[in-house]
């Protein structure tokens, strides 16, 4: 059973644009989001994070936004580049200290 | 920013026989460890927590006689796969936070692409 999904394989969006990545869990315990970003080959970079106290949290080009009541969180990077493309990955865990549980990653292709 | 290391990158090695991947954290110190395998088109799915001077925490369903796990000392973690089959063949990745500062996020390792032959 999954508690954290990605449920969007794969993504395009022309250079310039926004690029939404949206991420759903069903583990209410969760309280702590981030996202990574991997080439392949590559371990994750850590991108951003948000805890459950926020409902955004903004750092440069990227803007993540989280619905408790949803059990929804969503990436947003505006704008793109074509150095954006990448697999990215959602994660959440329960606190700081523990184990994070990834979501199956979405590809995001940025076109010139 | 804070850095783990993972070695190797990329081991092909004959099956029956054992690998052993390294994580080491470069700039800081890491009393705990995680090891996560991703399997192609999957998520990384958490194999073990590796802990500083006890025996790892392994998550359901993973062997922990076939995936030994040694932390010895506060920056090396390693992960020998024993008597590897083709079935191993994944992408073995490690993470470490500093556990003087648990603000940080978690930092990954480069990955190890493990092919069993």
């Amino acid at each position: 059973d999954q508690q954290v999904k990605q449920n969007s394989p794969s993504l395009s969006v022309q250079e310039g644009r926004i690029s939404i990545l949206n991420c759903d869990y069903t583990n209410s315990m969760f309280d702590y989001f981030l996202w990574y970003k991997k080439y392949p080959a590559e371990g994750p970079t850590f991108l951003i994070s948000i805890s459950s106290i926020k409902d955004k949290n903004e750092d440069g080009r990227f803007t993540v936004f989280l619905n408790k009541s949803a059990k929804h969180l969503s990436l947003h990077i505006v704008p793109s580049q074509p150095g954006d493309s990448a697999v990215y990955f959602c994660a959440a865990s329960e606190s700081r200290n523990t184990p994070l549980v990834f979501g199956k990653g979405t590809r995001l292709s940025v076109i010139a | 920013g804070a850095v783990v290391s993972q070695h190797p990158s990329r081991v092909i090695c004959k099956s029956g026989t054992s690998v052993k991947i390294e994580c080491r954290s470069l700039d800081f110190q890491a009393t705990t460890m995680f090891w996560y395998r991703q399997f192609p088109k999957q998520s990384l799915m958490l194999m073990a927590t590796s802990n500083e001077g006890s025996k790892a925490t392994y998550e359901q369903g993973v062997e922990k006689d076939k995936f030994l796990i040694n932390h010895a000392s506060l920056t090396l973690s390693t992960l020998t796969v024993t008597s590897a089959h083709p079935e191993d063949s994944s992408f073995y990745i490690c993470s470490a936070r500093d556990h003087r500062d648990m603000n940080t996020e978690a930092f990954f390792g480069q990955g190890t692409r493990l092919t069993v032959v």
